[in-house]
């Protein structure tokens, strides 16, 4: 029982450039999110799904697209990256949307220079 | 709107001292209300869950409705208690929409000095 993957862990990209973080969950979780991590900002939701088939904006979704073909996996994409995408993503998933604790993976530090 | 303050960025405190980090939340609802908890180099993990009411490596936390607050608690720090702490609140079922989703504050880094 892997949890929550997160690949790459690392990535460079050039302003322009497009590229696709990927999160798979092996505990049928309902439930998944990104998250994008930045210094005293906390944790900002950017997009979510309620189910395969089913996704929704967050707080900050502008620049991202998100979808859902299965249960497992919940890639996200970054159309055209911008320096101010420079931050560490973490996906996340839980049983159902409603009071059930999230589990989290281990990031994605991603540098746009 | 769903808001969580934690007014601290960095608390210091020194090894067996009680700590408080504090949490303050604006909802206008009956919120689900959590700590979740980073140590260096690992990944978000929750930490307590404010309907469990249960003592998780000594902390514990108390949801006071009329102060909006969820201050996370412990009376004896330790050193491996450094981490970075987040307040998040879930609006729940009763709400759908976006606020079924987990809002998270800014984080408090906790440190604790031998």
């Amino acid at each position: 029982n892997a949890g929550v993957t997160q690949t790459p862990k690392f990535q460079v990209l050039k302003t322009g450039q497009s590229m696709t973080l990927q999160c798979a969950q092996d505990m049928n979780h309902e439930y998944m999110s990104w998250y994008r991590q930045d210094p005293g900002m906390g944790l900002r939701l950017i997009h979510y799904s309620v189910g395969a088939g089913i996704t929704d904006q967050g707080e900050v979704p502008n620049g991202y697209n998100v979808s859902r073909s299965t249960t497992e996996d919940f890639p996200l994409r970054l159309l055209s990256a911008a320096p101010s995408q420079t931050s560490v993503y973490f996906c996340a998933s839980s049983r159902t949307r409603y009071n059930s604790p999230l589990h989290f993976g281990n990031g994605t530090r991603l540098t746009v220079t | 709107a769903q808001r969580v303050t934690q007014p601290e960025k960095l608390l210091s405190v020194f090894k067996g001292a009680p700590v408080e980090l504090k949490c303050n939340y604006s909802y206008s609802g009956s919120p689900e209300l959590f700590w979740y908890v980073q140590y260096s180099r690992q990944r978000l993990q929750l930490l307590l869950r404010h309907i469990s009411r249960e003592s998780i490596k000594g902390f514990t936390a108390d949801l006071n409705k009329g102060e909006t607050s969820f201050h996370l608690k412990k009376p004896f720090a330790q050193e491996e208690d450094s981490a970075m702490y987040y307040c998040a609140l879930s609006g729940g079922v009763t709400y759908g929409g976006s606020q079924g989703n987990l809002i998270f504050g800014k984080g408090t880094k906790l440190s604790v000095k031998p």
